[in-house]
């Protein structure tokens, strides 16, 4: 079974700074994928980011970005330029890469964002 | 875009009543996903369907039962509630690309 670590329960960041969320996994698969959703206080979840584990190069979507090292199992979001949108519960989860398991994902505990004026 | 829908954003149901949750997409989507939110313990799967009248438990599974009837229609049945499934409830479906969420179900059992 999967297993998806995050080691950071609460983080804050002042705006317009840098701020780096940690991601860690256990797996035996090689066909994986890697996401980063966001969940503001009181609304809908959506994705941020995907990263598919035969891709060398790392996801960027605008501000955010990924550090994907598949030996050491991490998987680490950098937001840039953080705004005070930001402010969230980020969720790091992996899916297996094949259809028999009806893409389902295992998630992280999560970490909760605070971005400061 | 891929909307998913949960017909309630809150409800308040008594100890004992049957409770439906419902959650409908409009992809063409297989995999569909309940999940229940609770503080400290993040995201913890219910139930999840990859096909029409297809499902399987997840890790909490007790006190619940799900129905899909059509494809694009999951709902999740509380059979008796009780004050410990008071929680949040996310429904969401899949695709490779990552899930899509519904809004999510606040519900509360008094």
């Amino acid at each position: 079974a999967q297993t998806v670590t995050q080691s950071q329960p609460e983080m804050s960041v002042q705006e317009a700074e840098t701020v780096t969320l940690s991601c860690t996994y256990d797996t035996s698969e090689n066909n994986y994928y890697l996401f980063w959703y966001k969940q503001p206080p009181s609304r809908q979840m959506i994705l941020v980011i995907r990263q598919e584990a035969y891709k060398q190069q790392n996801a960027t979507e605008n501000r955010f970005s990924v550090n994907f090292q598949k030996a050491a199992k991490s998987f680490s979001l950098k937001i840039s330029d953080s705004q005070l949108g930001d402010t969230a519960m980020y969720f790091c989860a992996f899916m297996k890469g094949t259809n028999t398991n009806a893409g389902k994902s295992t998630f992280g505990d999560g970490t909760t964002l605070t971005v400061k004026p | 875009d891929v909307k998913v829908t949960q017909s309630s954003r809150y409800l308040v149901k008594r100890t004992g009543e049957k409770v439906f949750l419902e959650c409908v997409q409009d992809m063409d989507h297989e995999n569909m996903f309940w999940y229940r939110q609770d503080p400290g313990l993040g995201l913890r799967l219910i139930y999840f369907s990859y096909d029409v009248k297809m499902k399987e438990k997840g890790d909490i599974p007790e006190g619940y039962s799900v129905s899909r009837e059509k494809k694009e229609r999951f709902s999740l049945i509380l059979e008796s509630a009780s004050t410990n499934q008071t929680s949040m409830y996310l429904c969401a479906s899949s695709h490779i690309r990552g899930y899509t969420f519904g809004s999510g179900t606040r519900l509360t059992v008094v």
